[in-house]
């Protein structure tokens, strides 16, 4: 059974950083480009990025681009999303997907709340 | 970006009817759109992908059509089960961009 489980959310200060993870099993992680997407209070689904089966290749979105890194260790089976200076409309849950033609396993995701 | 318009925000339906939802591409996206499921509790659903393929393990009273810009879901003979929001996704180009959502509520 695939299974993706995100953590590392919480209440995080403006302008501060946040590692969050995403642990996979049931598939070969390794076969496989991941992403993350994240969703806000107001229920809009944002991509975010994504990344190349041996983590070579990175892609995201232009608005997050400078902030966010997405990697990955393969011997781990496990998915980073990096996020810097974190604002106000980083607040969301972030989800982490296995991408097949389109994502087909979202995690249940993880919280993060940026307040001061 | 591309940008996908999804309606109706809201839909009220009674278990037995079929409901359709509508997701508009603000340009061509092939076939490359995917149908999903949020419920409450659990990891979002894929439920179509490449337009109108049925992901395994979706019922058949699920079906999409369209390709270009517009796209519709459609549920058949509707089942408490299926209560839920949806969305559509265009994976035709970066930056992977959704539709507003759906909440098909039980009438």
């Amino acid at each position: 059974e695939v299974q993706l489980v995100e953590s590392g959310g919480g209440l995080v200060q403006p302008g501060a950083s946040l590692k969050l993870s995403c642990v996979a099993s049931g598939f070969t992680f390794s076969d496989y480009w991941m992403s993350w997407v994240r969703q806000t209070p107001g229920k809009t689904m944002e991509w975010i990025g994504d990344i190349k089966y041996d983590g070579s290749y990175t892609n995201y979105a232009p608005s997050l681009k400078n902030r966010f890194t997405i990697s990955r260790d393969n011997a781990k089976s496990t998915l980073y999303l990096q996020m810097s200076n974190v604002r106000s409309e980083d607040t969301a849950t972030y989800y982490c997907t296995r991408e097949r033609v389109a994502p087909d396993y979202w995690g249940q995701g993880v919280m993060v709340t940026v307040s001061s | 970006d591309v940008q996908m318009t999804q309606s109706p925000s809201y839909l009220a339906a009674s278990p037995g009817e079929s409901v359709s939802i509508s997701c508009k591409a603000s340009k061509s996206i092939s076939n490359n759109l995917a149908w999903y499921q949020e419920k409450p509790g659990k990891a979002n659903k894929l439920l179509i992908h490449s337009g109108s393929t049925l992901q395994s393990g979706t019922p058949s009273r699920f079906s999409g059509s369209g390709s270009g810009t517009d796209f519709t879901l459609t549920i058949r003979s509707l089942e408490f089960e299926d209560f839920a929001v949806y969305y559509c996704q265009q994976y035709n180009e970066y930056p992977l961009t959704f539709g507003s959502g759906t909440k098909l509520e039980i009438k």
